[in-house]
């Protein structure tokens, strides 16, 4: 039980473009996905907090406009990474909450590079 | 707002010894949880160890034990019978206990240690 599905793997996409990041939870309802953001060597980084059919809470300095988080149905959050940049190149990693207290299960996250 | 610290970057063990992670913390609550996470090449997010600040009891799990020091907040993680597959970097993180509001589920992470295992 508890699996979380994050797609896709890896994607280099080029500079101005958007890139669209799935979590997907297979076997439970997902209340509330985290999404972090990781530099090589470094903690993660929470970004923002969506609960289903709310509009998602971003941590201080992350750009809404930039970032955008949906999360429409109680299996699925997306993070889309709008005109993307060189900067935005990182490891992004979805945590999702289940039923249970104990129940948070990280994505095995994205590699974003941007060129 | 609660911090966690890590003060060692990096670590190393000789495998089948035995190495001590540190963490640290400040939080102002009574009720929370504290972490371990394993994050191996991979990147994938392990949960290692879990405990719970209201038991006294110090978790176990297999190899991995920690010592829960809550008047000091303290709480490190020892890695008994190092093995190969232990390299990683691992992550102490804090949870709140609480039941709702906006900070309700996040984690905390520390800084990170990577552990170099050698053979």
């Amino acid at each position: 039980g508890a699996v979380v599905s994050q797609h896709p793997s890896w994607v280099i996409c080029k500079s101005g473009t958007s890139v669209k990041i799935e979590c997907r939870s297979l076997d439970f309802q997902a209340t509330t996905m985290f999404w972090y953001r990781q530099f090589p060597k470094q903690s993660l980084m929470l970004m923002a907090t969506s609960n289903e059919g709310s509009k998602a809470t971003y941590e201080q300095g992350v750009e809404k406009d930039k970032f955008l988080i949906n999360h429409a149905s109680l299996t699925l959050s997306t993070l889309t990474v709008t005109s993307a940049h060189p900067e935005d190149s990182s490891f992004y990693i979805c945590r999702v909450k289940g039923q249970t207290n104990y129940g948070y299960t990280f994505g095995s996250g994205t590699r974003l590079t941007v060129v | 707002a609660q911090t966690v610290t890590q003060s060692q970057p990096e670590m190393s063990v000789q495998e089948a010894e035995t190495v001590t992670l540190s963490c640290t913390y400040d939080t102002s609550e009574s009720d929370y949880y504290l972490f371990w996470y394993k994050q191996p090449p991979s990147r994938q997010m392990i949960l290692v160890i879990r405990q719970e600040a209201y038991k006294q009891q110090n978790a176990t799990e297999n190899r991995f034990s920690v010592n829960f020091q809550k008047a000091a907040k303290s709480f490190s993680l020892k890695i008994s019978d190092s093995q190969l597959g232990d390299a990683a970097m691992y992550f102490c993180a804090y949870r709140s206990y609480g039941a709702g509001g906006t900070s309700y589920g996040k984690l905390t992470f520390g800084q990170g240690t990577i552990l170099t295992v050698h053979p």
